[in-house]
């Protein structure tokens, strides 16, 4: 176990919702990043927060947005829900938010879209 | 061509056998370098990094680092059917920050 817990588990979602996934980090890691992974691929980075603020996005649309809280827990929000959204999205989080500091990943939340 | 790119397999290999799990990156900037493993419905699980060439060791575990060739390899020895899993090589690409870039991932099928 990592210590970095994610919730919902599963949630089942329609085509244009909004939906709020949330993580909570390891205790002492200030920094969180977020990925989608589809079946059969490997993970696809979405953005990172180091200290309450964006440290990186990938390519992903702003429909893709996020938050770090002060106790460094975050929230992955999803606006206007795509088909192509469902996938399982992970959280990772690290001691920091330099290159090659070590993730850590959560157990994931299974999205999804009908 | 993509950045990080490994054989989907599925990679079968019998019990007590080596396994030898291979990874490509584009990136010569590329500094970082990860292996995970993720079991079927799971989410992956850090086995271990290498940032420098050469060999590092860690129980049954090897990572090997060719910088020049672009290469970074995972050898298991010893397999057992509970290596059985998706092995995910992961980048950390130059001028990204902590991004990691992922591959596909290997299929390890260890036969008893």
């Amino acid at each position: 176990e990592t210590g970095v817990t994610q919730s919902p588990t599963h949630l089942i979602k329609t085509r244009g919702q909004q939906v709020t996934l949330r993580c909570s980090s390891q205790s002492g890691h200030n920094t969180v990043s977020w990925y989608q992974q589809a079946l059969g691929q490997g993970p696809q980075f979405i953005f990172q927060y180091y200290r309450e603020e964006e440290n990186g996005r990938g390519n992903f649309p702003p429909r893709f947005s996020g938050l770090q809280f002060p106790n460094y827990s975050s929230e992955l929000n999803v606006n206007a829900l795509e088909l192509d959204d469902s996938a399982l999205y992970l959280c990772a989080s690290s001691l920091g938010g330099w290159a090659g500091e070590t993730q850590y990943f959560g157990p994931g939340t299974r999205l999804l879209v009908l | 061509q993509k950045e990080v790119e490994q054989n989907s397999g599925p990679l079968s290999v019998p019990e007590g056998a080596i396994a030898s799990l291979n990874c490509t990156y584009s990136d010569r900037g590329s500094q970082s370098f990860f292996w995970y493993r993720q079991y079927s419905g799971k989410s992956p699980e850090l086995i271990m990094f290498i940032y420098s060439n050469g060999d590092k060791e860690d129980g049954r575990f090897t990572a090997q680092l060719n910088k020049a060739s672009q290469y970074v390899s995972l050898l298991i020895r010893d397999s057992q059917p509970s290596d059985s899993a998706t092995y995910l090589c992961a980048v950390n690409t130059a001028n990204a920050g902590n991004m990691l870039t992922f591959g596909g991932g290997t299929r390890l099928m260890v036969k008893p």
